[in-house]
Formats: structure tokens, C-alpha cells, sequence
């Protein structure tokens, strides 16, 4: 069964400073890996994905991640905060389903970013 | 940009009654799926939906839960006797298919509220 684990419910970082947010992740096969952003009252938007290829990947908003498959890990950064940064921010696995078989997606439990003026 | 979307963004019901969850997908998209967030909690799998049958079901999908596709355009949770416990915010997703708009995202809508008194 695949499973996802956030390191940490809240993270507050000063604004100009690098964000690290952890994640780390259980799956049998390889995996698709996803991180989503949710600002407040909204619903999720897809920062960037990692599916094949390269390991370090770039999403939205200045975001990149690294798959570390050694490590099981798939963390975010960012090197400069920006207040607009501050939101819910969820890692996520899916399996490399043939078709639409289990594809569904799991989802961390997400980690609240905080940026520090 | 074509996006997912919800209605209604907030339904209140009484425990016992009937409730349906509307989503448009985004249109050339193939797979269908409801995920929820019961408050302060993190973002679970219900349901997955493709030519017209469920693909896989989580086991909170039970039956007092149905989806249905009933026109080309929308696509419903129902539920049929709602419970206290059922209060979540609850996300439709879509997904184009894998050839030749190769792709492996989930687009996410904004969500409804559902608040069950």
C-alpha cells in the first residue's frame, strides 16, 4: 500500500528565506509523486509532479523538487519565501496504474506554511 | 484555461436528507474521481469513475454513496442519507486520457462544502 508522510503540521519560514518542506513516501511500485498547493478557501492546485526523467523538478512559482529514490524522498524548496507562499501545502503519491486502475491519489497530511515578514 | 468546476461552493443539509455534489469536468477529460477533506484532516480518495462505471472505491465509498455521469457534461455524488461524520469539504477531479493527450494530472475543482446539522 502506498502511503505519504510530512514531516512537520506547521513550518514558518522569514520571508527571503529558503523554504524546505519534507516529504517521504511508501510505494511497492514506482511511483507518480505530486506536490499540491491549497490556499485558503480554495481547492488544490498542482505545484509540480514528478512521473519519469529528470529527478529534479520545477513547478509553479519558483518551486522545484527532488525525487531521491534512495531516500524514499520527495522534498520542496524554494529559495526565497515570498508572503504569498503562505498556504497548505500537500505531498502526494499515486501508483503507475495501467489505464485507470489505481490511480487514485494519497495524499500527506499536509503541512501549513507560514511566512515570517 | 479550462478548469474543473463545483456546485454548489457551500450546502447545508439536515442529518437523514438527501444531498448531490455537481461537477463539470474539464471536457476532453475521460476519468473522473471525489476525494474529501473532513476539516483539519488531509484530502482522501472516495471514488474513481471511467466509461461510465466505478474504476475503484475507497472504503468510505459505502452505499450510501453513488456517482453517475448523466449527461456528457456533469458528473454527481449522491449521497443518500447524510450523517454528521459526512461534513467535508469534497473535491471532483478529472483526468485526460493517457494517449495521445498524454498526461498523468489530476485537475482538482474548487470544492463544496458540505455541512451536515
Amino acid at each position: 500500500a502506498q502511503s505519504v508522510t510530512q514531516l512537520g503540521s506547521h513550518v514558518s519560514v522569514s520571508e527571503g528565506a529558503l523554504v524546505l518542506l519534507r516529504c517521504n513516501y511508501s510505494s511497492s511500485v514506482p511511483p507518480y509523486l505530486f506536490w499540491y498547493v491549497q490556499y485558503p478557501n480554495q481547492g488544490l492546485q498542482l505545484l509540480l509532479k514528478y512521473t519519469t526523467g529528470a529527478t529534479l523538478v520545477k513547478g509553479i512559482n519558483g518551486f522545484e523538487a527532488e525525487f531521491k529514490k534512495s531516500e524514499t524522498s520527495f522534498h520542496l524548496t524554494k529559495p526565497s519565501a515570498h508572503m504569498s507562499d503562505a498556504a497548505e501545502y500537500f505531498c502526494a503519491v499515486s501508483d503507475r496504474g495501467s489505464m485507470n486502475r489505481d490511480d487514485k491519489i494519497i495524499f500527506g497530511k499536509g503541512t501549513r506554511l507560514h511566512i515570517l515578514p | 484555461e479550462p478548469e474543473v468546476t463545483q456546485t454548489p461552493s457551500h450546502q447545508v443539509t439536515q442529518m437523514g436528507q438527501e444531498v448531490i455534489l455537481r461537477c463539470v469536468p474539464i471536457s476532453n477529460h475521460l476519468y473522473f474521481y471525489w476525494y474529501r477533506q473532513i476539516l483539519g484532516q488531509k484530502v482522501e480518495f472516495l471514488v474513481s469513475f471511467y466509461n461510465n462505471e466505478i474504476s475503484e472505491k475507497s472504503e468510505i465509498f459505502d452505499d450510501q454513496f453513488s456517482v453517475e455521469r448523466p449527461d456528457g457534461s456533469n458528473f454527481t455524488l449522491k449521497i443518500r442519507s447524510t450523517k454528521l461524520e459526512d461534513s467535508a469539504m469534497y473535491f471532483c477531479a478529472s483526468r485526460a486520457p493517457e494517449l495521445p493527450l498524454s498526461t498523468d494530472t489530476q485537475y482538482f475543482g474548487p470544492g463544496t462544502r458540505l455541512t451536515v446539522l
